[in-house]
């Protein structure tokens, strides 16, 4: 069983849905939690970085951590066609230096 | 120009030949990493330094080398590529936390 469970997806919603990615995981030492979003044939780049549980919003981008389900998601209101891409979660154990545990992405399409 | 750059960006090679990616960053970023991307097993750590002279290795390390003579630089060498290691490989920096940030990436084919 992998550290880092991610549905690949593909997930096609229409223009204007809220989308919803998830990841689960099985080391409770996690502690610090991560989003990246991937176009196609670029690097991975930084949406939400969490620490423990609880929720983070920036803009249309809400992070939602509940370590008692060791759960966590991203949610997308209002998805335009440009949000279509990959969704990385990704997570560590401490701040600082830390070795960083990737899903292995959800690709999402949306639709005009 | 700032950033993290990775050269080249594609590169095809035979097996046996060694080849060497090239990671370059302008924020003096303590730690730097190398991490290649494939269908289904996502991204997988390859070495990591946490600075200049210090590397350890990562997940997958077998038949790869690492240097880091100056902060700006962590360049990645395959000593004797092999068809197993056609991939896609990100360099990423960090500095003391907050996450990482990624370069373009170099799309890698050993034939």
């Amino acid at each position: 069983q992998k550290e880092v469970e991610q549905d690949p997806g593909p997930l096609s919603v229409p223009e204007g849905a809220i989308v919803s990615l998830n990841c689960t995981y099985s080391n409770s030492a996690f502690q610090y939690f991560m989003w990246y979003r991937q176009y196609s044939r670029k690097g991975p780049e930084l949406l939400m970085y969490t620490y423990s549980s609880g929720n983070k919003e920036d803009g249309r981008f809400t992070a939602q951590v509940d370590k008692s389900s060791k759960y966590i998601s991203l949610f997308i209101r209002d998805s335009q066609p440009s949000d279509s891409a990959t969704y990385l979660c990704a997570m560590s154990e401490s701040g600082g230096y830390q070795k960083v545990t990737f899903g292995t992405g959800t690709k999402l399409q949306v639709i005009p | 120009d700032a950033g993290i750059t990775q050269s080249p960006r594609y590169k095809i090679t035979e097996t046996g030949r060694q080849v060497t990616l090239m990671c370059h960053q302008t924020w003096s970023h303590s730690y730097m990493f190398w991490y290649r991307q494939d269908l289904g097993h996502g991204l997988r750590l390859i070495y990591y330094s946490a600075a200049a002279d210090i590397t350890d290795k990562g997940e997958v390390p077998d038949g790869y080398v690492v240097s880091r003579s100056k902060t700006e630089n962590f360049p990645l060498t395959l000593e004797s590529a092999t068809r197993s290691q056609t991939s896609v490989y990100f360099c990423a920096s960090s500095s003391s936390g907050g996450g990482y940030t990624f370069g373009s990436g170099t799309r890698l084919t050993v034939v």
